[in-house]
């Protein structure tokens, strides 16, 4: 099994509805997560962290379920700019051996008009 | 601006060849990792280095070899041991503390080809 999974999706949305999609974890160490964009053949920037109490950031919210495993991330209103890819990562500190940041397969999101 | 810089940003060789890729910052960031990336798929850790002279392999080491004499520096070789090394490579660092606070920051890429 992947320590951090995300169902690949295609996720067709179209324009202006809500679509939502999480990510599952199995190291119950992970300290702290986020969400990443990723467009096609660019490099991954991130999007937003997620806190324990869930956060929002403008059309997009992130909640975590610790006690599932999970993180999730709802995009509100959708625009056709949201296609790209999100990649959850988990982050562990593991003293001597450093931060470890686990991806995600990645979820790729499709708006249409 | 400080950042990562990679290059180049595409790379051909042939079979059986050594190829070294670079990946350079100037965020006097500790922390510096290698990730690849296959199409479709998400990013798996090749290497990654917390200090300089000091690097650990990641999940899918075999058939790489990185370096780590300077801080700005962490560049990977791709050797011939690799068995499928045609892939998007992705260099990225964090400073000291972790990403607790901070985002992985990221270099542009390179994709490499073997053929």
């Amino acid at each position: 099994r992947k320590e951090v999974e995300q169902d690949p999706g295609p996720f067709n949305v179209p324009e202006g509805a809500t679509v939502a999609f999480n990510c599952t974890y199995s190291n119950s160490a992970s300290q702290s997560f986020f969400w990443y964009r990723q467009d096609c053949r660019k490099e991954p920037k991130l999007l937003m962290s997620v806190y324990s109490s869930g956060n929002e950031d403008g059309r997009f919210t992130a909640q975590l379920n610790r006690a599932s495993q999970y993180i999730s991330l709802l995009i509100r209103d959708s625009k056709l700019s949201d296609s790209a890819t999100y990649l959850c990562v988990a982050w562990c500190f593991q003293g001597a051996a450093g931060n470890k940041l686990t991806f995600g397969g990645g979820t790729r999101v499709l708006v249409k008009p | 601006d400080g950042g990562i810089t990679q290059s180049p940003k595409y790379l051909f060789r042939k079979e059986g060849q050594n190829v070294t890729l670079s990946c350079e910052q100037n965020l006097n960031h500790d922390a510096m990792y290698w990730y690849r990336q296959d199409p479709g798929q998400g990013l798996r850790l090749i290497y990654y280095s917390q200090i300089v002279n000091d690097f650990q392999k990641g999940d899918i080491a075999e058939g790489y070899s990185v370096s780590r004499e300077k801080k700005e520096s962490f560049p990977l070789t791709v050797t011939s041991a690799q068995k499928n090394p045609t892939a998007f490579y992705l260099c990225a660092s964090l400073p000291r503390g972790g990403a607790g606070n901070s985002p992985l920051h990221f270099g542009n890429g390179t994709r490499l080809t073997v053929t």
